[in-house]
């Protein structure tokens, strides 16, 4: 099946800087998808990526969709200290009525105030 | 935006004893809901896919006969988790697609078995 790689693990940092995480896939995707997850909490949806370089933002967040469909990254900058959480990518491979998703393995981000 | 609400949050019970979680999407029709399971520090492990009115797809090494759901109506789908043991211990997450909603994730369960 689809696997997900997605680096890095973790990330400390302090607040102000500037993140960079991504992912990349053995098999292409037709949308990629990237969610922040709070402890205790389900992911929520920060970006939602369904062309082939798109490259969209939402507020600090930046994300954008490789141009080969095979790889992905979300950008946070300026962090503050209510970014930390688990960011995780999600792919939908192509083939249309597939919905499922499959998940890269997380970063957890930690920001220093 | 698209809500999907998860119930109970967290659940305590005994081991043996059969444990119901529901999903509901609030405000959208869901036509597809996914059932997560996630370790500590761990990604989310889908089980299983269910589509209203049918049976649903579960993973491989995912035991239906354990998790059992029922996807009665666009807006609701259940979880059972049958003969609760310990190990069955996680934190257990719905999701919910609708045709322009995309995926929507519950708020999560916690199941603790003593």
């Amino acid at each position: 099946g689809q696997q997900l790689n997605q680096s890095p693990q973790s990330m400390f940092i302090q607040e102000g800087e500037d993140v960079s995480m991504n992912c990349t896939s053995s098999s292409i995707f037709n949308t990629w998808l990237w969610y922040k997850q709070d402890p205790g909490e389900g992911p929520v949806l920060l970006i939602a990526l369904y062309k082939a370089g798109e490259l969209t933002s939402n507020g600090r967040l930046t994300a954008q969709f490789g141009i080969t469909r095979k790889d992905s990254f979300l950008n946070i900058s300026a962090s503050i200290p209510s970014d930390v959480g688990i960011y995780f990518c999600a792919g939908q491979p192509s083939g249309g009525s597939n919905y499922k998703l499959t998940f890269g393995k997380g970063t957890l981000l930690t920001v220093n105030p | 935006g698209a809500v999907v609400s998860q119930h109970p949050s967290w659940v305590i019970c005994k081991s043996g004893t059969s444990v119901k979680i529901e999903c509901r999407s609030l405000d959208f029709q869901a036509t597809t809901m996914f059932w997560y399971r996630q370790f500590p520090k761990q990604s989310l492990m889908l089980m299983a896919t269910s589509n209203e009115g049918s049976k649903a797809t579960y993973e491989q090494g995912v035991e239906k006969d354990k998790f059992l759901i029922n996807h009665a109506s666009l807006t609701l789908s259940t979880l059972t988790v049958t003969s609760a043991h310990p190990e069955d211990s996680s934190f257990y997450i719905c999701s919910a697609a609708g045709a322009r909603e995309g995926y929507t994730f519950g708020s999560g369960t916690r199941l603790t078995v003593v």
